[in-house]
């Protein structure tokens, strides 16, 4: 079954906008990571955040995560039509073997 | 370094025939993954390893086998070849579990007619 969901389903912006995508899980975990896929590719690992961190930076990618909500937030400054792809959040439990579930995934789009 | 490496990169087979999807890596990663996915879905987990020679089913592991003789290999077997089972199928890899993050090959888009 799938852990994160991600909301909304599709963005459309222009370039220069700010791009925020959500994610809500519903078990414990020990990570959430997002990762972007662009058409007909692998996906790419952009960042991960613990669940004893709050917020994580990376370039232009800032994360945010309260586990008390079960959700977290991607958001991605100053886009750039490079940045259209699909965003994918996904979390490792925090019991037995560590395995990721993904999210369903927001599909961006960036306009020039 | 290669990363993640995935053969064939397309493949069409007919209801009832078997293949082998291979997935190798060259980072000397632990664990290693195989998942599938639909129009519409995320990914999800059909079998993984956390070492050589130990394997374990994910959420939808019907239909498929696999193996892990080498640190480097991840086969992934379809015994008996659906239409449910047209997919592309993507093959991870990590060091140490999901905790930094995987390592993806570009995928296998497989159509069963």
């Amino acid at each position: 079954s799938q852990q994160g969901e991600e909301d909304p389903q599709a963005l459309s912006i222009q370039e220069g906008e700010n791009a925020t995508m959500n994610c809500s899980y519903k078990t414990s975990i020990n990570n959430l990571q997002w990762y972007r896929q662009n058409s007909g590719r692998g996906l790419v690992h952009l960042i991960l955040i613990r669940s004893n961190e709050r917020e994580k930076h990376s370039g232009r990618l800032r994360v945010t995560l309260d586990t008390s909500k079960k959700s977290s937030s991607l958001l991605i400054t100053a886009s750039r039509a490079a940045d259209t792809a699909s965003y994918f959040c996904a979390t490792e439990g925090n019991s037995g073997y560590s395995t990721l579930t993904f999210g369903k995934g927001t599909m961006l789009l960036v306009s020039p | 370094n290669a990363g993640v490496t995935q053969t064939p990169k397309f493949q069409v087979l007919k209801t009832g025939q078997s293949m082998t999807l291979q997935c190798a890596q060259d980072m000397n990663h632990e664990y290693m993954s195989w998942y599938r996915q639909d129009p519409g879905m995320g990914l999800r987990l059909i079998h993984y390893s956390v070492g050589a020679g130990i394997t374990d089913q994910g959420e939808v592991p019907n239909g498929y086998n696999v193996s892990r003789s080498t640190t480097e290999d991840f086969p992934l077997r379809l015994l008996s070849a659906a239409p449910s089972q047209t997919s592309v199928y993507f093959c991870a890899s990590s060091r140490q579990g999901g905790r930094y993050g995987y390592t993806f090959g570009s995928g296998t888009r497989l159509t069963v007619v």
